[in-house]
């Protein structure tokens, strides 16, 4: 079964500070990689997904991410953090077998703080 | 374009009733996925319809159940309702399965 480990449940990083959000998979093939945030009270918005190709993925707001075969790892970077960026970040994995999707599997998900 | 659209925003039941929460696709998007999000247990798979037809189920009880219409709009239901079917639910859509998911602001179900 495939499933997500975010390790750190908290974060807090400093305005204008960079920023690196862990995130480790566990799946048999090749998986679908997604990052979601979260505001309160919204639901997901998608910053960026990692179907195949390069292996650097460029999403919205200036994050980006990095996926690593060897090390299941899928981190979030942002070289600047604004103090909007306080949300919830959500890793998911995701897979296609056959004539249907299994689900995205989340992690449980690092709460950002950013200080002023 | 308009996002994904649920309704409604916020519910409270009693437990033992039922309800039936409503999630309205992006134009062109055949994929509907359902998932609950609660302080303890996060966010879960609960089931993805694709023209129509439930693709994958997670591992929920039979109370929870859903369908989707000719449209694409997806209704989920849930019977019996228990205190712990308090949550967050949120409902995707997609072009294709497996590939990028919108989300829904999601509707909030209170059960007392």
């Amino acid at each position: 079964a495939q499933s997500v480990t975010q390790p750190d449940i908290h974060i807090t990083v400093s305005e204008g500070a960079s920023l690196e959000l862990r995130c480790n998979y566990s799946y048999g093939a090749t998986p679908y990689l997604f990052w979601y945030v979260q505001s309160p009270g919204q639901g997901l918005q998608l910053l960026l997904k990692y179907f195949s190709g390069d292996t650097l993925v460029q999403g919205i707001k200036g994050f980006e991410a990095e996926f690593k075969r060897s090390q299941s790892s899928f981190n979030l970077r942002k070289p600047s953090v604004h103090w909007s960026d306080a949300a919830e970040y959500f890793c998911a994995v995701g897979a296609h077998s056959g004539g249907g999707a299994d689900g995205l599997t989340f992690g449980k998900g690092t709460h950002l703080i950013i200080q002023p | 374009k308009a996002g994904v659209t649920q309704t409604p925003r916020y519910l409270i039941k009693t437990r033992g009733q039922q309800v039936t929460l409503s999630c309205s696709p992006i134009s062109g998007h055949r994929s509907v996925s359902w998932y609950q999000q609660t302080p303890g247990q996060g966010l879960q798979f609960l089931f993805e319809y694709f023209s129509e037809t439930q693709r994958n189920k997670g591992n929920f009880p039979g109370r929870f159940s859903g369908r989707q219409f000719s449209n694409s709009r997806s209704e989920m239901n849930v019977s019996t309702l228990e205190l712990g079917d308090s949550a967050l639910y949120l409902c995707a859509s997609s072009f294709q399965t497996g590939y990028g998911y919108t989300f829904g602001s999601g509707t909030r179900l209170t059960v007392v």
